[in-house]
């Protein structure tokens, strides 16, 4: 199947900074993909759907001043976490839908965990 | 709006045993249903779906899943599991297609030699 990565695996930064999170379907395009957070021992969470060449929509109650959403190419979206706080420490993930005749599969990246100090 | 539940957060089982890892679903409108296993870190992939037609689903390595509209329950089974079978599985939902996936807090299959 489609591979979809993301960079960083992990990442540690400090209150007040910010952190950019990667997300690259390596062997697909895709219009549009999808960013996830998951706390703890709990779902998923829709934060927003990326589409390529215009803005990201947001789900209700997903801050977009706060998560900045870039998809400006066909294979790379970029999640980036600014003035981050300990309550933005998190597991977050990506998914890129690929489509190839009558199926279509969403296909997930591996994830990155961001805490924040 | 739609929402999903796994009841149990943790399933330990001996090899070859049996296992159901149960998913029920709230919606007003009908919805595709999906699982999803995620194996220590790698992403989510896809186990199998229900978009319509016959209500059982199968896997290639042994999973099924019943699509049950009455008890809006989406139960996953294997008759016999393997070490190898250890995971967290996602029960998942949409409307109208892969997009804005629902999913549930998950269930941890943990299987003991």
């Amino acid at each position: 199947g489609a591979v979809v990565s993301q960079h960083p695996s992990r990442v540690i930064c400090k209150s007040g900074t910010s952190v950019k999170i990667e997300c690259r379907s390596l062997d697909f395009q895709a219009t549009t993909m999808f960013w996830y957070r998951q706390f703890p021992k709990q779902s998923l969470m829709l934060m927003a759907t990326s589409n390529e060449g215009s803005k990201a929509t947001y789900e209700q109650g997903v801050e977009k001043d706060k998560f900045l959403i870039n998809h400006a190419s066909l294979t790379l979206s970029t999640l980036t976490v600014t003035s981050a706080h300990p309550e933005d420490s998190s597991f977050y993930i990506c998914s890129a839908p690929q489509t190839s005749g009558d199926n279509n599969e969403q296909f997930f990246g591996p994830g990155t965990r961001l805490t924040v100090l | 709006a739609q929402s999903v539940t796994q009841l149990d957060s943790q399933v330990p089982v001996f090899e070859e045993a049996p296992v159901e890892l149960r998913c029920n679903y709230s919606s007003s409108v009908s919805v595709y249903l999906f699982w999803y296993v995620q194996y220590p870190n790698q992403g989510l992939q896809l186990l199998l779906k229900y978009l319509s037609g016959s209500t059982l689903v199968k896997s290639i390595n042994g999973f099924e899943a019943e699509f049950n509209k009455s008890q809006t329950s989406f139960h996953l089974r294997k008759p016999s599991v393997h070490i190898s079978d250890t995971a967290e599985y996602f029960c998942a939902v949409s409307v109208g297609g892969y997009n804005k996936l629902i999913f549930g807090a998950g269930t941890r299959l943990a299987v003991h030699p």
